[in-house]
């Protein structure tokens, strides 16, 4: 079966700084890779996805991420983060053709000024 | 385009008795899934349901069960409510039935006293 583990419970960074949030798949098939962001009492708004059509995978609010299969890695970057930035990150992979989705165990990023 | 809604937002109940949540999806969605949030157990996959037909069922007692109507709207039910069924639970929808992604709705918060 599919999974994804996110490396670090909590990352803190300062602003400006660079984002660097991990999460590593378990796949015997080729993924399908998501990011997601939770704000607070809020649902999951979706950041970026790995579809195979390209490795780099550029989303929303700057953020972006690079498939690894060497490396089965999904990690998620921001050059420069902000202080709206602070919330829950969850990467999830899909596989199968359904719409089920197999999250990770979140990380909740902290940006101090 | 009005996003995914969910009601109600907040519901309290105690144990032993059932509850009705409904999610309403984006106008033309015709997938929606179920998920369950917990502080312990995370993001979890409950079921979904494409064309009034659920495709998919995540690893929950029969006590959770769900429906999708005609519309594309959706209903799931939790009877004979316990304490560990406290929990954010969160409505997506997406296109059709393939690797599109998930919009996820706001969520129905439970709190099972």
């Amino acid at each position: 079966a599919q999974s994804v583990t996110q490396l670090g419970s909590h990352v803190s960074v300062s602003e400006g700084a660079l984002v660097l949030l991990r999460c590593n798949y378990s796949s015997s098939v080729p993924p399908y890779l998501f990011w997601y962001v939770q704000y607070p009492n809020q649902g999951l708004q979706l950041l970026l996805k790995y579809t195979s059509a390209a490795t780099l995978v550029k989303g929303i609010n700057g953020f972006e991420a690079e498939f690894k299969k060497s490396e089965t890695s999904f990690h998620l970057t921001k050059p420069s983060a902000h202080m709206s930035d602070a919330a829950e990150y969850f990467c999830a992979v899909s596989q199968g053709g359904f719409q089920k989705l197999v999250f990770g165990t979140g990380t909740r990023l902290l940006v101090s000024p | 385009k009005a996003g995914v809604t969910q009601t109600p937002r907040y519901l309290i109940k105690t144990r032993g008795q059932q509850v009705t949540l409904s999610c309403s999806p984006i106008s033309g969605h015709r997938s929606v899934s179920w998920y369950q949030q917990t502080p312990g157990q995370g993001l979890q996959f409950l079921f979904e349901y494409f064309s009034e037909t659920q495709r998919n069922k995540g690893n929950f007692p029969g006590r959770f069960s769900g429906r999708q109507f005609s519309n594309s709207r959706s209903e799931m039910n939790v009877s004979t409510l316990e304490l560990g069924d406290s929990a954010l639970y969160l409505c997506a929808s997406s296109l059709q039935a393939d690797y599109n992604e998930q919009f996820f709705g706001p969520g129905t918060r439970l709190t099972v006293l």
